[in-house]
């Protein structure tokens, strides 16, 4: 059992590249979940999918876009990248009760230049 | 809205003092409340919950905290602490019906030996 996997562990882009960062889950979990962890704002909502085939807006969605493939896999786009997205991303999923526990991935590193 | 403070950005102890760390939330139904650490470089893991009944909540590691209602408040503590505790605490609060936690900034603890 996995758990909630993240690819890449490490990225860095120049200011306007995209890329899409991976996640997946084995927990047959219905939620998941896309933040940011930023020093001193702790982790800030990016957007959330309650379902495969919907998702969400979170409270700092501008700039991303997502994906969610299938029940395992929430991918998150960055379209043109920015300096100010350099973070640390983290997936997350959750199960069946609202609200649950959610279930972290080790999270992406990303630094734009 | 709920929100979530955690006052204290930065807590040093010694190993085998006690240890509390703050939380206060706002939101106007009963909340449900969540403790998560973040070791240097990893994801979150969950160390406790309370979504109802006995207010003293035991979690992993050794670690308690308590729902006073009253105060808006639910304190981490642990009666000693051990060398490998030092990490990032996260408090997350969530409401019924929905998937979404709010996290505070996080308190990040030191152990001197």
């Amino acid at each position: 059992n996995a758990g909630v996997t993240q690819t890449p562990k490490f990225q860095v882009l120049k200011t306007g590249q995209s890329m899409t960062l991976q996640c997946a889950q084995d927990m047959n979990h219905n939620s998941m979940y896309w933040y940011r962890q930023d020093p001193g704002m702790g982790l800030r909502l990016i957007y959330y999918s309650a379902s495969e085939g919907t998702t969400d807006k979170g409270e700092v969605p501008n700039g991303y876009n997502v994906s969610r493939l299938n029940k395992r896999e929430f991918s998150l786009r960055l379209e043109s990248a920015a300096p100010s997205q350099t973070s640390v991303y983290f997936c997350a999923s959750s199960g069946l009760t609202s609200p649950d526990t959610q279930y972290f991935g080790p999270g992406t590193r990303l630094t734009v230049l | 809205a709920q929100s979530v403070t955690q006052p204290d950005i930065h807590i040093t102890v010694s190993e085998g003092a006690s240890l509390e760390l703050r939380c206060n939330y706002s939101y106007g139904a009963t909340p449900y409340l969540f403790w998560y650490v973040q070791s240097p470089g990893q994801g979150l893991q969950l160390l406790l919950k309370y979504f109802s009944g006995d207010t003293l909540v035991q979690g992993i590691k050794g670690f308690e905290a308590e729902f006073k209602r009253s105060q808006s408040s639910f304190n981490l503590r642990k009666p000693s602490v051990h060398w490998s505790d030092a990490a990032e605490y996260f408090c997350a609060v969530g409401a019924r019906d929905t998937d979404k936690l709010i996290f505070g900034t996080g308190t990040r603890l030191q152990v001197f030996p």
